[in-house]
């Protein structure tokens, strides 16, 4: 199975701030990664899907980049509603989740 | 309006079972391979479970696998969750996803929006 390492688990910023999570996975999934937002009590929402593609509708503030085994999700500048638990998850072999990174203020 | 519906949690025993209801609206199922997720209570993700277009691929998480089985049907654009066996682990928000590109694997773009499933003697 793959396995899908986040870091870091939790990460604390301020608005204005550049954020960046990584996500690695066991072993090489190519391109076949997506990144989600989560808020308390909400299903989660696609950010970006194929390691770097912005869902419509998504701030451009959102990026991803990476492919192989080391990705990377970018905030280039956080905002108010951006405070939520972010997951990474692979689509190569089956689907596997990362185990979140909490961004609080 | 493109949605998914979640219906069928509750509390249940210990070794009960439960039929999970997802109904889709807005676009066709059938076009769509789709999965079933779960969340524990204040825990991460966990994919558990998807199935091909026209059911010919299911596969399950090793936590589920002989317990859970998936289906759908596509005529009443449902897609089902049968849980057998349920332990107290099992016990987390399930939701149901579509992947986002026609007929292949891919990120999900549509969730539901959960439905509990609580396992307690």
């Amino acid at each position: 199975d793959i396995q899908m390492t986040q870091s870091p688990s939790t990460l604390s910023a301020s608005v204005g701030d550049r954020v960046t999570i990584t996500c690695r996975a066991s072993q090489s999934i190519s391109s076949w990664l997506a990144w989600y937002q989560q808020k308390p009590g909400k299903a989660p929402k696609l950010l970006i899907y194929d390691a770097s593609s912005l869902e419509s509708g998504v701030p451009s503030r959102f990026s991803g980049s990476g492919s192989g085994t080391d990705f990377t999700l970018t905030i280039s500048s956080l905002q108010p509603d951006d405070f939520a638990t972010y997951y990474c998850q692979q689509y190569d072999t089956y689907r596997t989740f990362g185990q979140g990174t909490k961004v609080e203020i | 309006q493109v949605q998914l519906v979640e219906s069928g949690g509750g509390l249940v025993k210990p070794g009960g079972s439960l039929r999970l209801s997802c109904a889709a609206s807005g676009f066709t199922l059938s076009d769509y391979y789709m999965s079933w997720i779960r969340q524990a209570p204040g825990k991460g993700l966990e994919w558990i479970s998807y199935i091909s277009t026209g059911s010919s691929y299911t596969n399950f998480a090793d936590s589920v696998k002989g317990r859970f089985t998936i289906s759908r049907d596509n005529a009443k654009n449902s897609l089902y969750l049968q849980v057998n066996s349920l332990r107290a682990e099992d016990t987390a928000v399930y939701y149901c996803a579509r992947d986002r590109r026609k007929g292949i694997i891919s990120a999900f773009d549509i969730w539901g929006q959960g439905t509990m499933v609580t396992v307690s003697s």
